[in-house]
């Protein structure tokens, strides 16, 4: 079956740090790819996605590529902010599922100290 | 357009009463999916339904735990005779296709407590 392997918290990081958040996969076929984002007590936003291979995905400075030969898509950014405190869910979907059937793995805490 | 919409937003209920959680998709949207999200983890599909049909409960426990998405009106996911490992937070999500490729957008979740 379908499974995602996200690299375990907790982050914490200085402002204006690099972030990497590890994420690989297992899966059949050709997945598309997702990260969210939930801030606290709130519900997922979708942040950024990728639906084949090569692609990268970016939004609000983060970025993720997907690389099938690695079956890994990694969140990335540059310069994290206090305001990117949150918890970080890579997810897949693949093509004999649904649009929102999508296979989680457990999250990643990122706390930004000023 | 206001995103989709779950209530309560806090739930609290003993041993033994029945929970009702509820979704309104976003307009346009039959498609509805049921998360779980256990303290510390990651969400776990339960079910998706569109409009008046279960697609796919593979994610339902057997028991106790059922969903539906009317005609008219929210989608409902009833938990009976609640138990303290059903204390979780449930979120739904709703999509304007099937497709995988297309989002689905999530609501803010209801947090049930089990005492």
């Amino acid at each position: 079956g379908n499974s995602v392997t996200q690299m375990e918290g907790p982050v914490t990081l200085s402002e204006e740090a690099f972030l990497t958040i590890n994420c690989t996969y297992t899966a059949t076929g050709y997945p598309s790819l997702f990260w969210y984002v939930q801030y606290p007590g709130e519900g997922l936003q979708l942040l950024l996605k990728a639906t084949k291979a090569d692609d990268k995905g970016s939004n609000k400075g983060f970025e993720a590529t997907y690389r099938k030969e690695t079956t890994s898509f990694h969140l990335e950014k540059g310069s994290v902010q206090v305001s990117d405190s949150a918890v970080y869910f890579c997810a897949l979907s693949d093509q004999n599922t649904n649009a929102g059937k999508s296979t989680f793995g457990d999250g990643t805490t990122l706390t930004v100290k000023p | 357009n206001a995103g989709v919409m779950q209530n309560p937003r806090h739930l609290v209920r003993r041993r033994g009463q029945e929970a009702r959680l509820r979704c309104s998709p976003m307009k346009g949207h039959s498609h509805v999916y049921w998360y779980r999200q256990l303290p510390e983890e990651g969400l776990k599909f339960m079910v998706y339904l569109q409009k008046e049909n279960i697609i796919d409960e593979s994610g339902m426990p057997k028991e106790r735990f059922s969903a539906e998405f009317p005609k008219e009106g929210p989608s409902i996911l009833r938990i009976q005779q609640v138990v303290r490992g059903d204390s979780a937070a449930y979120f739904c999500a709703s999509s304007l296709t099937r497709d995988p490729n297309t989002e689905a957008f999530f609501g803010q979740g209801t947090r049930l407590t089990v005492v």
